[in-house]
């Protein structure tokens, strides 16, 4: 069973509106949470993070919304540029790991139009 | 080259052929990675290894054998493998094994498998 998951495959955005990816999570154990942006052909690139001791972590145009009650978390994007469109990926970890190990939901699809 | 690199980019083989994807690292990193990503699946870790030392090893069939000679290279051995393996295979490396996820993973392109 998924521990992260990311329900909506695709995401359609016009260009300057804000784009809202979500991702939910079932372990209670994890404590840090990473976005992953990843363009064809080639590898997942590190976007923002946030710690369970936080709940919002903000950076440029990209902010992630941590809800621990609800195990929820989101990416907002604003505005939302053309070159944004990519696929993007959560990720958790659970505190006290010792191999840095990642758990990764499977992607939404981002399009934003001009 | 910079970050992280990874060859060939594409590969098809055979049921019965024994083929090798190989990962570098020119970040100074301590620590390397292997995912596997199926379609429509997440990214699934298989290997860790920590200063050319194996320390996870995900459940993975053994016809798939990782080599990490020092700390820059990765190698995965392939052979006899199944059409179901067919997917993006992914090295990443970070500065060290910090516990909780925090240290940054760097991704390579990934190779892409077909096995016929």
């Amino acid at each position: 069973d998924q521990q992260v998951k990311q329900n909506s495959p695709s995401l359609s955005v016009q260009e300057g509106r804000i784009s809202i990816l979500n991702c939910d999570y079932t372990n209670s154990m994890f404590d840090y949470f990473l976005w992953y942006k990843k363009y064809p052909a080639e590898g997942p690139t590190f976007l923002i993070s946030i710690s369970s001791i936080k709940d919002k972590n903000e950076d440029g145009r990209f902010t992630v919304f941590l809800n621990k009650s609800a195990k929820h978390l989101s990416l907002h994007i604003v505005p939302s540029q053309p070159g944004d469109s990519a696929v993007y990926f959560c990720a958790a970890s659970e505190g006290g790991g010792a191999t840095n190990k990642l758990i990764f939901g499977t992607g939404t699809l981002l399009a934003v139009q001009p | 080259e910079t970050g992280v690199t990874q060859t060939p980019r594409h590969l098809v083989m055979g049921m019965t052929n024994k083929k090798s994807l190989k990962c570098e690292q020119h970040l100074g990193h301590n620590a390397m990675y292997w995912y596997k990503q199926s379609a429509k699946k997440p990214l699934e870790l298989m290997f860790v290894y920590s200063l050319e030392e194996r320390v996870e090893n995900n459940s993975v069939p053994s016809r798939f054998s990782p080599e990490c000679p020092n700390s820059s290279h990765l190698f995965l051995h392939l052979h006899t493998l199944q059409p179901e393996d067919s997917a993006l295979y992914l090295c990443a490396s970070s500065q060290d094994l910090t516990s909780g996820g925090t240290d940054t993973q760097y991704f390579g392109p990934g190779t892409r498998l077909t096995v016929l």
